[in-house]
C-alpha cells in the first residue's frame, strides 16, 4: 500500500492561497490521489482526486507531476472556515487515512 | 436528506457492556465502511463491506462485528468494551471499494467509563 507523507500542521492568513505538498513515492499504476477535509467533531469530506497532471473544481485545485510521487492541493484565498485537517489518500482499493495536515487560518 | 446517518451520536456506557451503532446510507452504494478516529485524531480503518460481503478487517479485535443486513446498512456491535475502546466511530459509504468519493457519517462519540 502507498504511504502518504505531509506536513503535520500549516499556517495560513485569510486571502493567502495555501498548498499542501503530499509525496507518495511508492504510488501504484492504479491508484488515485484523493484530498479530504476534516472539520472538528465532523466526517471526512471529499475534497477532489485526480489520477495526473491538474484537477480543478470549485473548491480547489490538485497538481500532480508526470512521476506521480507527489502531489500538492491548491487552495485558493483561504478563509477562516477552511481551518481544517487535510488528508491525502492514495487510493487503489483502500481508503486509508495518514495524518493529515492541521491548517490554520489567521484573520 | 442525510445520506450517511449514524445512531447514536454519543454514547456512554460502562466497561464490559455490549453496544452497537447503527449506520444507513441512502446513496444507493454498494460498499460501506467503519473508521475509529482515537484522541490523537487518527482515522483508522475497521471494516469495509462491499454487497453486504466482508472486504476488509484490519486488525480489529474480533469483540467488534460488524453486520450488513442489506447493502444499505452496516451496523458495529462491539462485545466486552474496554477503555481503550473510547474514541469517535464514523461510518462512511462509497460507490465502490476505495475509488471514488467517500460520504462520511457525523460520527458516533462512544465513551467507556
Amino acid at each position: 500500500l502507498a504511504k502518504t507523507t505531509q506536513p503535520i500542521s500549516m499556517d495560513s492568513y485569510e486571502g493567502q492561497e495555501v498548498n499542501i505538498t503530499c509525496s507518495h513515492n511508492n504510488i501504484a499504476t492504479n491508484d488515485y490521489i484523493t484530498w479530504y477535509q476534516q472539520f472538528p467533531s465532523q466526517g471526512p469530506r471529499f475534497i477532489i482526486q485526480g489520477y495526473k497532471t491538474k484537477v480543478t473544481n470549485e473548491v480547489a485545485s490538485l497538481f500532480i507531476p508526470a512521476d506521480r510521487k507527489s502531489s500538492t492541493l491548491s487552495l485558493p484565498r483561504v478563509s477562516l472556515s477552511d481551518t481544517a485537517v487535510y488528508y491525502c489518500l492514495v487510493v487503489g482499493g483502500k481508503l486509508i487515512f495518514g495524518t493529515g495536515t492541521r491548517l490554520q487560518v489567521f484573520p | 436528506d442525510t445520506a450517511v446517518s449514524q445512531t447514536p451520536k454519543y454514547l456512554v456506557t460502562q466497561m464490559g457492556n455490549d453496544k452497537s451503532i447503527k449506520c444507513e446510507q441512502n446513496l444507493g452504494h454498494d460498499t460501506m465502511y467503519w473508521y475509529k478516529q482515537d484522541s490523537k485524531k487518527f482515522l483508522k480503518i475497521m471494516f469495509s463491506y462491499n454487497n453486504k460481503e466482508l472486504i476488509i478487517n484490519e486488525t480489529v479485535p474480533n469483540r467488534f462485528s460488524p453486520k450488513s443486513p442489506d447493502k444499505a446498512h452496516l451496523n458495529l456491535h462491539i462485545n466486552s468494551l474496554e477503555l481503550g475502546d473510547s474514541a469517535v466511530y464514523f461510518c462512511a459509504s462509497s460507490q465502490y471499494l476505495g475509488g471514488d468519493e467517500a460520504f462520511f457519517g457525523q460520527g458516533t462519540r462512544l465513551t467507556v467509563v
